[in-house]
């Protein structure tokens, strides 16, 4: 079965500074790999995604995510944190050819502070 | 282009009762997916429909239950309602052509059981 381990519920980062926001997967085949973003009392929005042999996938907003499957890992990052980064974050998996089921972290809290 | 639309944004029922939530999907897709997101985690699968078809379900008992339509929208239903549902709905649109996993969300559905 898959599954999604986010380290860390909450992250606080100073604005300008480098954003790492942490996703492991497990998976018995390759996954389709994604992050969304959700701000308060909002859906989901897509940030990224992995599909394709490219392990360095680069998404809105500044962010990208480095799929390395030795680590089983897909972390997020942003070389400069903005205010309006503060939002709720969340990886996901689904194995190739599945749509629609995508399997969610727990999530991560991103603050900036000033 | 209308993204994925859910109606209503919010709404109060109170324990034993049924509720019906509503979603249409991005234009040109044919999937549906609906996720609960109870608060502080992350979204967990309930089920898929394409084709008019309940084509994946997640670990949510009977009283959870949909359709769709022609048009493609959906409908999902839960049956008397306990506290525990409290929680957003999150509608998903997908394409089975475009078969990358990826799915849009609508802005959900918040759900109080008093």
């Amino acid at each position: 079965a898959q599954s999604v381990t986010q380290l860390g519920s909450h992250v606080s980062v100073s604005e300008g500074a480098l954003v790492l926001l942490r996703c492991n997967y497990s998976s018995s085949v390759p996954p389709y790999l994604f992050w969304y973003v959700q701000y308060p009392n909002q859906g989901l929005q897509l940030l990224l995604k992995y599909t394709s042999a490219a392990t360095l996938v680069k998404g809105i907003n500044g962010f990208e995510a480095e799929f390395k499957k030795s680590e089983t890992s897909f972390h997020l990052t942003k070389p400069s944190a903005h205010m309006s980064d503060a939002a709720e974050y969340f990886c996901a998996v689904t194995p190739r050819g599945n749509t629609g089921k995508l399997i969610f972290g727990q999530g991560t809290t991103l603050q900036v502070k000033p | 282009d209308a993204g994925v639309t859910q109606s209503p944004t919010h709404l109060i029922k109170t324990r034993g009762q049924q509720v019906t939530l509503r979603c249409s999907p991005k234009s040109g897709h044919d999937t549906v997916s609906w996720y609960q997101q109870a608060l502080g985690q992350g979204p967990q699968f309930i089920f898929q429909y394409y084709e008019e078809e309940e084509r994946q379900r997640g670990n949510f008992p009977d009283r959870f239950s949909g359709h769709q339509f022609p048009n493609y929208s959906s409908e999902l239903n839960v049956n008397a309602l306990l506290l525990g549902d409290s929680a957003l709905y999150l509608c998903a649109s997908s394409s089975q052509v475009i078969g990358t996993g990826e799915l849009f969300f609508g802005e959900g559905s918040r759900l109080t059981v008093l």
